[in-house]
């Protein structure tokens, strides 16, 4: 069964640095296309990037330039490094897995990790 | 950055009843829309995906329709399980953009 699991999140200050990172079972991440997607405590989902299989990679405008995904194929896993972070950046981090026709269908997600940004 | 508005935010509805959210654009975005289901504490689930294909498993009460800029979801017989949050989603362009979410609640 595909499976999907995040770490990494906690409490770290802001101007800090984090990474996240997501281990995937039963197939391999670097076949299909991988997001993460947050959701900031009692609000609503927001995407925050996407890795294609080709490694082309895109972010939401609120991350870019801090925010960088990537994967390591040797682990099966996705990350999600965190720099700079701002206490907006408060949130549950869900990594989901796109479908091999669009890549924006996110038909598997994990459990999610909490990162909390604040002094 | 395409706007997704759905509306109600919050339905108060019975067992049994029909239910319908609806999600609209700010600009056309085809059928790249799916919908997803949440629980609190929990993950999103993926119910419908292309504006109107059901995903594998889901109960075939849940049905979606539309394309352009105007689209639902539609649950025929509302079911003790399925009281949740509902979030339409686009993905035509960057950023993908959710809709900020239906609370579907016990009458």
């Amino acid at each position: 069964e595909v499976q999907l699991v995040e770490s990494g999140g906690g409490l770290v200050q802001p101007g800090g640095s984090l990474r996240l990172s997501c281990a995937a079972s039963e197939f391999t991440v670097s076949t299909i296309s991988m997001s993460w997607v947050r959701q900031a405590p009692g609000k609503g989902l927001e995407w925050v990037s996407v890795i294609y299989n080709g490694g082309t990679t895109y972010y939401a405008d609120s991350v870019m330039g801090r925010f960088t995904i990537s994967r390591d194929t040797s682990k099966n896993t996705l990350y999600l490094q965190m720099n700079s972070l701002k206490t907006e950046d408060t949130a549950v981090y869900y990594c989901a897995r796109g479908t091999p026709t669009s890549a924006g269908t996110l038909d598997y997600w994990g459990q999610g990790t909490l990162v909390t940004v604040s002094s | 950055d395409i706007q997704m508005t759905q509306s109600p935010s919050t339905l108060s509805a019975s067992v049994g009843d029909r239910v319908t959210i609806t999600c609209r654009a700010s600009q056309s975005i085809n059928s790249w829309l799916a919908w997803y289901q949440q629980k609190p504490g929990k993950a999103p689930k993926l119910l419908i995906y292309m504006a109107s294909s059901l995903e594998s498993g889901v109960p075939s009460r849940f049905s979606g329709s539309g394309s352009g800029t105007d689209f639902s979801l539609t649950i025929s017989s509302l079911q003790p399980d399925d009281f949740a949050t509902y979030y339409c989603q686009q993905h035509s362009s960057y950023p993908w953009t959710f809709g900020q979410g239906t609370k579907v609640e016990i009458k």
